[in-house]
């Protein structure tokens, strides 16, 4: 099993603050995903990153793959209360289609 | 990206039932999967549904405790036999359609309460 710790592990914050969330493990992944998961509801999707240093952004959202693709992190700008959520990171591996998530990060954003 | 629904949403069940849930995709998939999200865990993957063979479990997880079905492309079910309360819990199913990358789009779960 690839491990991928997900750090930190609660945030709180307040609204128009910055903040980062990494995901890091010793194994290679040949894609990594970002999701983000609201009380009662399923994950939903926020990006797939699948190149060794490749940098996406989602509006306030940056997401950076590590060169090495052992790593990634997830840079929200100017958080708002609706960032609120739990932040998954899930790695694909080449060996098949099962994903490997982190623990989560848990961010609360208040106003 | 898919349109995928669970049934039951919710349930709160006794001790030593069975409850079955549904997956239901708005077109054909590659991939289902069943997962497990424990009270204020991550997610476990439970096992990946087969379309028209057994399921492939993962480690801990087992056929006569969960029994998986996908008959076609679109629809899956998850039975959680001889609950207890251990089992509660919110179960996902989750798809693929392949290609290069292993992304996963998720349903909004059941949440499972057991007495």
């Amino acid at each position: 099993t690839q491990l991928l710790e997900q750090s930190p592990q609660f945030l709180s914050i307040q609204e128009g603050e910055n903040l980062t969330v990494y995901c890091n493990s010793s194994s290679v992944f040949s894609s990594l995903q970002w999701y983000r998961q609201e009380p009662g509801e399923g994950p939903v999707l926020l990006v797939t990153v699948v190149t060794g240093g490749e940098v996406k952004k989602l509006k306030r959202l940056t997401f950076q793959f590590g060169d090495a693709r052992k790593d990634s992190s997830l840079h929200i700008t100017a958080a708002q209360p609706g960032d609120t959520g739990l932040y998954l990171c899930a790695g694909g591996s080449n060996s098949g289609y099962a994903l490997n998530f982190g623990k989560g990060t848990s961010l609360l954003v208040t106003p | 990206s898919a349109v995928i629904s669970q049934k039951p949403s919710r349930d709160i069940c006794q001790r030593g039932t069975s409850l079955t849930i549904q997956c239901q995709v708005d077109s054909q998939v590659t991939m289902m999967f069943w997962y497990r999200q424990q009270p204020g865990q991550s997610l476990t993957l439970i096992a990946t549904a087969n379309q028209g063979s057994e399921a492939t479990y993962e480690s801990g997880f087992v056929i006569d405790k969960f029994p998986i079905s996908r008959p076609n492309l679109t629809f899956s079910t998850l039975t959680v036999s001889n609950m207890s309360p251990e089992d509660s819990s919110i179960y996902l199913c989750s798809v693929t359609y392949g290609g290069l990358t292993d992304t996963q789009y998720f349903g909004p779960g059941t949440r499972l309460t057991v007495l």
